[in-house]
């Protein structure tokens, strides 16, 4: 139940194109949901994140679209630039002081020229 | 300001020896974290400390491996008699006193240790 899903694996989008990255999870508990950007030999880095009570959060080129119904969400990089290209991970936590982050196995996007 | 430091970057040991890994968390943050990044795996949660006090360390395995936050000092992470299996990258992360649930979560750079 503490498992968070994702997919695909790895992901090739050409320049300009838009990158779609999904994420599931089970526990309802959870309520807040972060995606992270890890470049190679890097620590991963906040890019985004989204608690429920709101179905989209936009930033800039990164928009997160959550269905709680469903308990799904995912990452979309609109117009998808070769310096995207790395390892992106999504998570989920509760809220509460005591918790920690558990994160999905990772999408490893390659944007072409 | 320089975030969350951790060192070495590159650890070395053969099989059997010890390995100490540190982090410093940012400055003013007293939450760390510690994950496990094996290749093409996902970050695996292994401990969350507080200052002197171990909040959870559900994902540590039970034998050779040890956490702790002083009230002085970095954060370390102790892997005895280590083995080849262990090789990976470890990242430690922290995060403000105010948050909850791994808000502001800051990563370093990790640490890769190489068993032989």
């Amino acid at each position: 139940q503490q498992q968070v899903k994702q997919s695909p694996q790895s992901l090739i989008v050409q320049k300009g194109g838009i990158s779609i990255i999904n994420c599931a999870y089970e526990n309802t508990a959870f309520d807040y949901f972060p995606w992270y950007q890890q470049f190679p030999g890097k620590g991963p880095a906040l890019l985004i994140a989204i608690r429920p009570d709101v179905s989209e959060k936009k930033e800039g080129r990164f928009t997160i679209s959550f269905n709680k119904s469903a308990k799904q969400f995912s990452l979309h990089i609109m117009d998808s630039q070769p310096g995207d290209s790395a390892t992106y991970f999504c998570a989920a936590s509760r809220s509460v002081s005591y918790d920690k982050v558990i994160f999905g196995p990772g999408t490893s996007l390659s944007v072409i020229p | 300001n320089a975030g969350v430091m951790q060192n070495p970057r590159h650890l070395v040991r053969r099989r059997g020896q010890e390995a100490r890994l540190r982090c410093s968390p940012m400055k003013g943050h007293s939450h760390v974290y510690w994950y496990r990044q094996l290749p093409e795996e996902g970050l695996k949660f292994m401990v969350y400390l507080q200052k002197e006090n171990i909040i959870d360390e559900s994902g540590m395995p039970k034998e050779r491996f040890s956490a702790e936050f002083p009230k002085e000092g970095p954060s370390i992470l102790r892997i005895q008699q280590v083995v080849r299996g262990d090789s990976a990258a470890y990242f430690c992360a922290s995060s403000p006193p105010s948050s909850g649930g791994g808000e502001k979560l800051l990563f370093g750079s990790g640490t890769q240790l190489s068993v032989l």
